[in-house]
């Protein structure tokens, strides 16, 4: 069974750009979640889409922009970079339902550099 | 709100030394769900428990065994005779319902070394 496959692995911005982050998640697996981790932050909530649904957001700037797919792939997206936003970004998916919660299945992240 | 604190920022041990990972969680709901994750070199985190609320019963799978204390909000993790594959940062995570989805939020992990 394929693990969770993040899309790119690498990547070098400036400020100001946008990027665009891409996440697969683990087959029937319907939840996504992202993640920053940061030296200085840890890891830090985004976001939670169920079903092509945000049912949970962290405490990320209007920047921060998810959206997730029929076919449970999701997408995140940061405008007007910072360099503060330097980072690897992590998704991560579970195999729960609407009502219950389960253990989080981790992708290898994406490494963001913003110049 | 909820919150996790992994006071221990980084061990080191010697091989085949025990040791232990503490945990202390908050939270006011009283269905929740405690995790434990390893994030080796390598990048990627990786599950290794689940502990429901509901039942304080303690774990142990191979070398590592698990103490949750509802009483002190605590959920310990113990390696037994240590190996340095062990050696890798371990993160406390906490997951509770939050009107219909799930926000599962991490400590800042503490970073093993077995030498």
């Amino acid at each position: 069974k394929a693990g969770v496959t993040q899309t790119p692995r690498y990547l070098i911005k400036t400020r100001g750009q946008q990027v665009t982050l891409s996440c697969s998640p683990i087959s029937g697996h319907r939840s996504v979640s992202w993640y920053q981790q940061t030296p200085g932050q840890g890891l830090q909530f985004l976001f939670e889409y169920f079903s092509e649904t945000q049912r949970n957001k962290g405490n990320f700037p209007g920047r921060f922009s998810g959206r997730q797919f029929s076919n449970s792939r999701s997408e995140m997206n940061v405008s007007t970079l910072e360099l503060g936003d330097s980072a690897l970004y992590l998704c991560a998916s579970s195999p729960i339902d609407n009502r219950n919660t389960g253990e989080l299945f981790f992708g290898e992240g994406s490494r963001l550099t913003v110049l | 709100a909820q919150k996790v604190t992994q006071a221990q920022t980084e061990i080191s041990v010697v091989e085949k030394e025990d040791v232990t990972l503490d945990c202390v969680y908050e939270t006011r709901d009283t269905t929740y769900y405690l995790f434990w994750y390893k994030q080796p070199p390598s990048g990627e985190l990786v599950f290794l428990i689940r502990r429901n609320s509901f039942d304080e019963q303690n774990e142990i799978s191979g070398r590592y065994s698990w103490n949750f204390q509802k009483s002190t909000s605590s959920f310990n993790f113990t390696i037994t005779a240590s190996q340095v594959v062990d050696s890798a940062v371990y993160f406390c995570a906490l997951s509770d319902r939050n009107t219909g989805g799930f926000k599962t939020i991490f400590g800042a992990g503490t970073r093993l070394f077995v030498k």
